[in-house]
């Protein structure tokens, strides 16, 4: 099976800019989680997508949202983008099991965003 | 939100020893999550346990529901192993238990 591919790898922009990252989970997988980290914050968690509806979401402002499609590719945007926004932004994938919790994560490399 | 806290913050070892890494959380949960990230950013997730001990390869991971407290543990470690380690667990009454939330990582280096 290919593994959780994120796209694009690498990308610079500048303030005030707004940026779309996209992840493609691995076939059969419906349930899409998307992660930033930062040296400062480390890890958080920003959103789950499950049959391209948004099943939980974390603390970050609504300039962070993001997608599901019907074959569970998933896409997030960042609006109106700010130094702060400059992290790691992780997606992984996941089976969802019988009582409907993720189960284990596979990640993608990730998307390194620098913002200038 | 579940409080998440692992010690220790860095650890060296040398190849060969037994290293334990621990994770403590302030309530109850579903599963806990351990993952390693290496540099670069990768993460890989090595386990994702509810109850009891899981064992793959030279890592071993348990966790004490009652306790609220989880330990990884590798034996006969490798240079290879040189990486960060995380646990991460979901809030309670997340029924997805998707909304993680991660410790700060052990910076675990092994010298050959």
């Amino acid at each position: 099976k290919a593994g959780v591919t994120q796209t694009p790898r690498y990308l610079i922009k500048t303030r005030g800019q707004q940026v779309t990252l996209s992840c493609s989970p691995i076939s059969g997988h419906r349930s899409v989680s998307w992660y930033q980290q930062t040296p400062g914050q480390g890890l958080q968690f920003l959103f789950e997508y499950f049959s391209e509806t948004q099943r939980n979401k974390g603390n970050f402002p609504g300039r962070f949202s993001g997608r599901q499609f019907s074959n569970s590719r998933s896409e997030m945007n960042v609006s109106t983008l700010e130094l702060g926004d400059s992290a790691l932004y992780l997606c992984a994938s996941s089976e969802v099991l019988a009582g409907g919790s993720t189960g284990e994560l596979f990640f993608g490399e990730g998307s390194r965003l620098t913002v200038l | 939100k579940n409080e998440v806290e692992q010690s220790p913050q860095n650890l060296t070892a040398q190849e060969g020893e037994f290293i334990t890494i621990n994770c403590s959380y302030s309530v109850g949960i579903s599963a806990l999550h351990w993952l390693q990230q290496h540099p670069g950013g990768g993460i890989v997730s090595l386990f994702m346990l509810s109850s009891g001990k899981k064992k793959h390869g030279r890592l071993i991971a348990t966790i004490n529901i009652q306790e609220k407290h989880s330990s990884l543990h590798i034996t006969a470690s490798h240079p290879r192993d040189s990486a960060v380690y995380i646990c991460a667990v979901p809030p309670p009454l997340d029924a997805s238990g998707s909304r993680l939330t991660f410790g700060e990582g052990t910076q675990l280096t092994v010298n050959p």
